[in-house]
């Protein structure tokens, strides 16, 4: 079986901080792993995704997140917040036909 | 690439009235065509799983014949809300992935209002 655990389901940054947002999952199968960004009234958009390979994968809008297997994580982090990077994120995990998606966290960018 | 267009996106009506929602995906074929509905500061529910020319797949809880799907060609999957009423007011959101790729690529949602 596959879940997905997202720790804190509100964060708050200040403009230029560091952005890290957590993402725990656990499957019985390789994952293929997954962040979306939903702004208000619209549907998600994906950010990046990681399948195989290099577990270190770069997506949109400078965000970026790291695999670790041994932890069973898959972080999302952005050097430097922007105000437009203000909205709820959802980590997701693949298995077959399955999609599985976390709780959400919703981030806030203080200027 | 990997367009997914959702129409209407936005929707109010009369209870008692049935309301259709369409997903197209524009520039792939859909295998897969996925429903959610999502309440406000929560996650998405899947509804539903639709394969082309296939009944659909409910998810425990979800009434089928409340909410009907049709998923009749590789670019386009409708769900209708039969005799739509205040609980049924929702965000609704359609996603949908080709063969052998594992994203899902969503549309921008529904905003369903029933008075």
């Amino acid at each position: 079986a596959q879940s997905v655990t997202q720790l804190g389901s509100h964060v708050s940054v200040s403009e230029g901080a560091l952005v890290l947002l957590r993402c725990n999952y656990s499957s019985s199968v390789p994952p293929y792993l997954f962040w979306y960004v939903q702004y208000p009234n619209q549907g998600l958009q994906l950010l990046l995704k990681y399948t195989t390979g290099a577990t270190l994968v770069k997506g949109i809008n400078g965000f970026e997140a790291e695999f670790k297997k041994s932890e069973t994580s898959f972080h999302l982090t952005k050097p430097s917040a922007h105000m437009s990077d203000a909205a709820e994120y959802f980590c997701a995990v693949s298995a077959g036909n399955q999609f599985y998606f976390g709780t959400g966290t919703s981030l806030t960018v203080i200027p | 690439g990997a367009v997914v267009s959702q129409h209407p996106s936005w929707v109010i009506c009369k209870s008692g009235t049935s309301v259709k929602i369409e997903c197209r995906s524009l520039d792939f074929q859909a295998t897969t065509m996925f429903w959610y509905r999502q309440f406000p500061k929560q996650s998405l529910m899947l509804m539903a799983t639709s394969n082309e020319g296939s009944k659909a797949t409910y998810e425990q809880g979800v009434e089928k014949d409340k909410f009907l799907i049709n998923h009749a060609s590789l670019t386009l999957s409708t769900l209708t809300v039969t005799s739509a009423h205040p609980e049924d007011s929702s965000f609704y959101i359609c996603s949908a992935r080709d063969w052998g790729s594992q994203p899902q690529h969503f549309g921008d949602g529904t905003r369903l209002s029933i008075l």
